[in-house]
C-alpha cells in the first residue's frame, strides 16, 4: 500500500528565507503528485501538480520536483513571505485512489 | 463567483442518530470528494466521485457511511448510526478532472460541515 509522509511535520523560519519542504512515497508507480495548502479552517488550495513524466513544475515563486525513482518530491519555496504560513499536504494519485502525506505546518514570521 | 456549499454547517446530533450532510458542487465540475478533518487524524479523503460514480470510497468506513451522487448538482453524505468519534469538519471539494493528468488541476472546497456527536 501507498504510504506518504511528509517532512517536516512543523517549520518556523523568518521572513524571506528559501525553504524546501519534503515528501516521500514508498511506491514509485504513481501517476501524478500534487501540492496543496491549506488555510486554518479551510479547504485545500492546488499549488502546482506534477504529472509522472515531468521532473518539475513552477508557479511563482513555488517550485516542485519529482523524483520517482527515489520516492521524493520537494516543494521548493523562494523569498518566503508571512502569507505563506499554512499547512502544505502532499497527495499521490494512482488507480484512482489518492494517497495523502500528514502535511507539514509552515509559520514564517514577520 | 462560483463556490461549492455545503449544508448544514453545523451539526450537533446525539449518538445513534442519522447524519446527513449535503453539498452542491461548483457546476460544471464533474469531480467530488468527501473529506473528513480531525485534529487527531488531520485530513482524511472519505470517498470521491468523478461523473456521479463512485471510484473510491475505501476511507470511509461501509458500516454506518454512506456517499451517493443522486444528481451532477448534489451528493451526500450520510452516517447510520452516528457515533461520538464521528465528531469531525466534514469538507465536499469539487473540480474538473482532465482527461489524461488524473487528480485534480485544483480542488475547490465547500466551508465544510462541522459534526459534533454526543
Amino acid at each position: 500500500k501507498q504510504e506518504v509522509t511528509q517532512i517536516p511535520a512543523a517549520l518556523s523560519v523568518p521572513e524571506g528565507e528559501n525553504l524546501v519542504l519534503n515528501c516521500s512515497f514508498t511506491d514509485s508507480a504513481i501517476y501524478n503528485l500534487q501540492w496543496f495548502r491549506q488555510d486554518p479552517g479551510k479547504g485545500l488550495t492546488s499549488l502546482l501538480l506534477i504529472q509522472s513524466s515531468q521532473r518539475e513544475q513552477t508557479s511563482g515563486r513555488l517550485n516542485a520536483s519529482l523524483d520517482k525513482s527515489s520516492g521524493r518530491s520537494t516543494l521548493y519555496i523562494a523569498a518566503s513571505q508571512p502569507g505563506d504560513s499554512a499547512t502544505y499536504l502532499c497527495v499521490v494519485y494512482n488507480f484512482n485512489k489518492f494517497y495523502f502525506g500528514s502535511g507539514t505546518k509552515l509559520n514564517v514570521k514577520p | 463567483d462560483a463556490r461549492v456549499t455545503q449544508t448544514p454547517r453545523d451539526k450537533v446530533t446525539e449518538m445513534g442518530q442519522e447524519v446527513t450532510m449535503r453539498c452542491q458542487p461548483i457546476l460544471g465540475h464533474n469531480t467530488v470528494f468527501w473529506y473528513r478533518q480531525t485534529m487527531m487524524q488531520g485530513l482524511e479523503l472519505l470517498a470521491y466521485f468523478r461523473n456521479r460514480a463512485p471510484l473510491d470510497d475505501s476511507g470511509m468506513p461501509k458500516d454506518r457511511f454512506s456517499a451517493e451522487m443522486p444528481d451532477a448538482t448534489l451528493a451526500t453524505l450520510k452516517i447510520q448510526p452516528s457515533e461520538p468519534r464521528d465528531s469531525a469538519v466534514y469538507f465536499c471539494a469539487s473540480g474538473t478532472g482532465l482527461a489524461g493528468s488524473g487528480g485534480l488541476e485544483t480542488q475547490y472546497f465547500g466551508p465544510g460541515t462541522r459534526l459534533l456527536v454526543l
